[in-house]
């Protein structure tokens, strides 16, 4: 069964400063998902990873992928407040194409 | 670009009570999810439907949760006598195939 494991589960940061977020999971999967959630809000797209080394970018965050290893990143630079959230990986169940999603980072910027 | 539309946004229910939750996926996807978030939790997958049937379904997806794609556009969850612990956010996506999965902005359902 595919599990996925996110670090760290909580982040608080200074504004400016750079940091990532890490997503493990444990078997093979064709593509990992990364979500952003708000306070009583639904899950915003952020990115698809569809292959190996897959990298992309929009604005402060940047997303990446290592199939070998069964992990991604969420790298962010440069934080501001506005990316004050839950960030969720979630990788797709090959079999059946459900996604199985981490425990979530909640993530502070503070000034 | 193309949604995933569900309401109502919030539903407050007794314990014991039915409710049903509706979702219209984009119209040319042709798989079907429910997700569950218990508040603060992460999510979890409920159930998956394809051609008419359902494909997959968890162990929290028991005899007390049906789900209907009656008219070939709407997608409902039915909770047949509800308890406090199905208070949660849930989420109705859809995929077309390989790439894209849209979630809808959820239904938050209180059981009091």
């Amino acid at each position: 069964e595919l599990k996925v494991e996110q670090n760290p589960l909580f982040l608080s940061m200074q504004e400016g400063k750079n940091y990532t977020i890490y997503c493990n999971y444990s078997t093979t999967s064709d593509r990992l998902y990364w979500y952003r959630q708000d306070p009583g809000k639904s899950l915003e797209s952020l990115f698809v990873l569809l292959s190996n080394g897959a990298v992309k970018q929009e604005g402060r965050l940047m997303a990446s992928l290592d199939t070998k290893a069964r992990l991604s990143t969420l790298h962010i630079t440069a934080a501001v407040h506005d990316l004050s959230a839950t960030y969720f990986c979630a990788a797709f169940y090959n079999q059946g194409g459900k996604l199985i999603f981490g425990q979530g980072t909640e993530l502070s910027v503070k000034p | 670009e193309p949604e995933v539309t569900q309401t109502p946004s919030h539903q407050v229910t007794q314990m014991g009570q039915e409710v049903i939750l509706r979702c219209v996926p984009i119209s040319n996807h042709l798989y079907f999810y429910w997700y569950r978030q218990i508040l603060g939790q992460k999510v979890e997958f409920l159930v998956s439907f394809y051609n008419n049937e359902i494909s997959e379904k968890s162990e929290i997806f028991d005899d007390q949760f049906s789900v209907e794609r009656p008219d070939g556009s709407n997608f409902t969850l039915k909770i047949r006598s509800t308890k406090l612990e199905d208070s949660a956010m849930y989420f109705c996506a859809s995929r077309a195939g390989k790439y894209g999965y849209t979630f809808g902005s959820g239904t938050r359902l209180t059981v009091v």
